[in-house]
């Protein structure tokens, strides 16, 4: 069983709060790492798929970067909005054959 | 338009009934995926298929069932669910079982009494 953490579980900013958050996943065969953003009703969006250790993707107000050396990828959001309030997830792909494995997520609100 | 379509959005079914869950993709995919998220834990794999063939079927109770006719359906087939079968259900699809980035339903909310 793979084991895929997300920190922390939820976080309460206000808006124009610049905000982090962790996954932490196995360093040993690592493939892909996933971010996803999930809004209350939708359906889950990809916002990163990242394969490269010290990659650093950016779309908008949102960036991520990896380490795969050390297990870990932040997710950064600038300047935090309201319609920012989401559940964003991870979720680790290795090569030993298995499939995509979901951290808990982090639930994130943002207040105006 | 998401591009993936889960119906029914909302089922509510007593333990010895029979229903389905349909999802429909029209993103070319070739990949579907059965996903459950229960209240407080991570998205669960249940079921995956690869060109209409599982490949994957992750310890799922028998009384869950998936059917794949063809690259762009995908049924979940249901029988003497538990109550704590009670869950979301999501659906996905990928350009291949690979690494590349799941494009999910909205999911189906599924009940049992």
């Amino acid at each position: 069983i793979l084991n895929v953490e997300q920190s922390p579980q939820s976080l309460h900013v206000q808006e124009g709060d610049s905000t982090n958050f962790t996954c932490s996943f196995p360093s040993s065969n690592f493939y892909a790492l996933h971010w996803y953003r999930w809004e209350t009703a939708k359906s889950p969006e990809a916002l990163f798929v990242m394969t490269l250790n010290g990659d650093e993707k950016k779309k908008g107000r949102i960036s991520a970067t990896l380490n795969t050396k050390e297990g870990y990828s932040y997710l950064y959001i600038k300047g935090s909005q309201p319609e920012d309030s989401a559940t964003y997830l991870c979720a680790f792909y290795n090569n030993a054959g298995n499939m995509l494995t979901f951290g808990g997520g982090t639930r994130l609100m943002v207040k105006p | 338009e998401t591009g993936v379509t889960q119906t029914p959005r909302h089922l509510v079914m007593g333990m010895t009934n029979k229903k389905s869950l349909k999802c429909e993709q029209h993103l070319g995919h070739n990949a579907m995926y059965w996903y459950k998220q229960s209240a407080k834990k991570p998205l669960e794999l249940m079921f995956v298929y690869s060109l209409e063939e599982r490949v994957e079927n992750n310890s799922v109770p028998s009384r869950f069932s998936p059917e794949c006719p063809n690259s762009s359906h995908l049924f979940l087939h249901l029988h003497t669910l538990q109550p704590e079968d009670s869950a979301l259900y999501l659906c996905a699809s990928s350009h291949g079982t690979g690494a590349g980035e799941l494009f999910f339903g909205e999911g189906s909310r599924l009940t049992v009494l």
